[in-house]
């Protein structure tokens, strides 16, 4: 079966650095993906890996290891409008499914000043 | 910027009745989901179009829901009869994913909230 794990919530403070995991077990894997969600709008794109290491990109860094099914969103000097849910996303191997995404049910970041 | 855009963004119907949401994905991308987020989870996939064809519908319960994308350019999802369960977020999203090995991620529209009463 399809399972992403993700913590419900987090809780962090301005300017801090934050940590969020993920696990997952899928059938195929072809990526992964982190996306952000404020509330009540669309998800947006923050990040890939699809190779097992680190991909850094301004404040945000994303970490994958296919072996241990285990992939981490790191977020520095964090700001209040970093206060959002934040989505794995395995994508599935190809075959009749190509390119789609199996979304986690997302982690809920609170920054606090 | 290039956006997908949905209409309407927000619903409210009785159950029973039908609903229609319409999405215009981003010109050129090739395929379009169809996603339905519940309060507090992740988008699950409904329908994934390549083209006007469907790629992948084994997550829509078809006896009340219908998409189409008849000319690979924009879509519309149906739900009739709507029921209480229906509540949630449908985002629409596209991708200029064409089965290749890339790194196209999708590019999601604002949504269309439903509400059935």
């Amino acid at each position: 079966g399809q399972n992403i794990d993700q913590p419900t919530e987090m809780t962090a403070t301005e300017g801090a650095i934050v940590q969020i995991n993920c696990t997952y077990q899928t059938s195929g894997f072809n990526g992964l993906f982190w996306y952000q969600q404020h509330a009540g709008e669309a998800p947006t794109f923050l990040s890939y890996n699809v190779l097992d290491g680190l991909e850094e990109k301004g404040r945000f860094s994303s970490f994958l290891s296919r072996s241990k099914g285990y992939s981490y969103l790191l977020l520095k000097e964090l700001q209040m409008k970093d206060s959002a849910s934040y989505l794995c996303a395995v994508r599935d191997s190809y075959g009749g499914s190509q390119g789609n995404l199996i979304f986690g049910k997302g982690t809920k970041l609170s920054v606090k000043p | 910027e290039a956006e997908v855009a949905q209409s309407p963004r927000y619903k409210i119907t009785e159950k029973s009745q039908a609903v229609a949401f319409w999405c215009d994905p981003i010109s050129g991308h090739a395929t379009l989901y169809w996603y339905r987020q519940i309060l507090g989870q992740g988008p699950e996939l409904l329908v994934q179009f390549q083209d006007e064809s469907v790629v992948d519908d084994s997550q829509l319960p078809k006896d009340r829901f219908s998409a189409e994308r008849l000319k690979g350019v924009d879509s519309t999802l149906k739900i009739q009869p709507a029921e209480l369960g229906d509540s949630a977020m449908y985002l629409c999203a596209s991708s200029p994913w064409r089965g290749q090995f890339a790194d196209n991620e999708q590019f999601f529209g604002p949504g269309t909230r439903l509400t059935v009463l």
